[in-house]
């Protein structure tokens, strides 16, 4: 157990919807990362978090946004939703930037039908 | 964009050690080489990293070529439990923005 949670599990939707994926960071981690491992496109970045400011944006598309709260805990929004979308999306925190070790929740799986 | 390459797979004999290689020709100096590995159903697990010094921990060591454009990781006694794909990442801090560069992984397999 890596200390960092995602709800939920899993999440079955249909195109063009919107869902919002929740991370909770372990205590005291400051950074939360976003990523999205598909089959055909492995791990990819999408976004990190540090203190609730915006640090680094990797592959993420302009349908998904993404928001740190002041209790620390994060959300991944994605809408307009399409087959292409259905990965598992990975949380990840850490206590600072990104030259530190990340610990990574166990992810959600994302279904678009 | 700094990218890292590695072999797709490779197997290894359980209480052998194995070495995994990455190159990461394009490396720039701000740079981290960092390693985690995906047990099957499981998120990434963060292994050890690395700027420019070879580093040991509990788990493996990491040897970086002095030219940093490629590196090793290095499990001393292989068990049926470190079967997972293992990624180098490059991971950079440079006044640019934050990256974090996956490789496709190495499979590794562990014989009994």
């Amino acid at each position: 157990d890596s200390g960092v949670t995602q709800t939920p599990k899993h999440l079955i939707t249909a195109t063009g919807q919107r869902v919002t994926l929740r991370c909770s960071p372990r205590s005291g981690d400051l950074s939360v990362y976003w990523y999205q491992q598909s089959l055909d496109q492995g791990l990819q970045f999408l976004i990190h978090y540090y203190n609730g400011e915006e640090r680094a944006k990797g592959n993420i598309l302009e349908r998904f946004s993404a928001q740190q709260f002041p209790d620390l805990h994060s959300e991944l929004n994605l809408s307009s939703l399409e087959l292409g979308d259905s990965a598992l999306y990975f949380c990840a925190s850490s206590v600072r930037g990104l030259g530190n070790e990340q610990f990574f929740g166990p992810g959600t799986r994302l279904t678009v039908l | 964009d700094a990218k890292t390459t590695q072999p797709n797979s490779m197997e290894s004999n359980e209480e052998e050690p194995v070495h995994l290689p990455c190159n990461h020709s394009t490396i720039s100096g701000t740079d981290y080489i960092h390693w985690y590995r995906q047990l099957p159903s499981q998120g990434p697990e963060y292994v050890i990293h690395g700027l420019t010094s070879n580093v040991n921990n509990r788990m493996a060591s990491l040897a970086i070529a002095e030219d940093r454009k490629s590196s090793t990781l290095i499990l001393h006694r292989a068990t049926l439990r470190d079967a997972a794909v293992y990624y180098c990442i490059l991971i950079s801090g440079n006044t640019g923005g934050f990256k974090t560069i996956f490789g496709a992984g190495t499979r590794l397999f562990v014989k009994a």
